[in-house]
């Protein structure tokens, strides 16, 4: 079965500091990656997906099959990225059945 | 536009006693799915529907039952309710199921259920 491992559940960085979540998964087949985020008193929401090869608020994430990664960057944290990150698989062709990780807490201190 | 929407907020319910989930939404989404989310866990996917009349089970589907009888709408029912029940539930949608990838899902703002 198809697994997503966040291996911390915080991470306080400085403001201006690099960022970097961890996102690791177990799928047999050709996987969909998506980074969702919530932040305070929102709704969890989608930040970006691995098919997109997008930056969304300055942040990418590069999938990596060799190492069954999809970890979340940033160059400069800022205090408004304070929020809980989660990483997503989804299945090969569709279904929207979404496998997600335990989350991670990102402080951002100033 | 208001999304995705799920009442109650928050619930107490007792051991054995029965209630409903609401979730709407109004973006003419045809998936809708629940999914329950518990401390040190991910969310985990109850059950699922890829249209109006259709519903399939997920991840963690016992003690849940669900029907989707408009597009709109897509209610989450606990026949009788268990301690082991004690979550905060999300309903999501998105567009179609039956493609190819994934689509991004939109959450409502969670119930939480606690039950004594």
């Amino acid at each position: 079965a198809q697994r997503v491992t966040q291996p911390e559940k915080l991470l306080s960085v400085f403001k201006g500091a690099p960022v970097e979540l961890k996102c690791n998964y177990s799928y047999s087949g050709s996987p969909e990656l998506f980074w969702y985020v919530q932040y305070s008193r929102q709704r969890l929401q989608l930040l970006l997906r691995h098919i997109s090869r997008e930056s969304i608020k300055g942040f990418t994430a590069d999938l990596n099959k060799g190492e069954t990664s999809f970890h979340l960057k940033k160059p400069f944290a800022q205090e408004e990225d304070s929020a809980m990150y989660y990483c997503a698989l989804g299945l090969t062709g569709g279904g929207n059945k979404l496998t997600f990780g335990t989350g991670t807490q990102l402080k951002v201190e100033l | 536009n208001a999304g995705v929407t799920q009442t109650p907020k928050f619930q107490v319910l007792k051991t054995g006693q029965s209630m409903t989930l609401q979730c709407a939404q109004d973006m003419n989404h045809e998936y809708m799915s629940w999914y329950r989310q518990d401390p040190g866990m991910g969310l985990r996917l109850i059950h699922y529907s890829v249209g109006a009349g259709i519903t399939d089970q997920g991840e963690v589907p016992n003690g849940y039952n669900v029907s989707r009888s408009t597009t709109e709408d897509f209610p989450l029912r606990l026949l009788s309710a268990a301690p082991s029940q004690t979550s905060v539930y999300f309903c999501a949608s998105s567009y179609s199921g039956a493609s190819s990838y994934n689509s991004p899902l939109h959450f409502g703002n969670g119930t939480r259920l606690t039950v004594t």
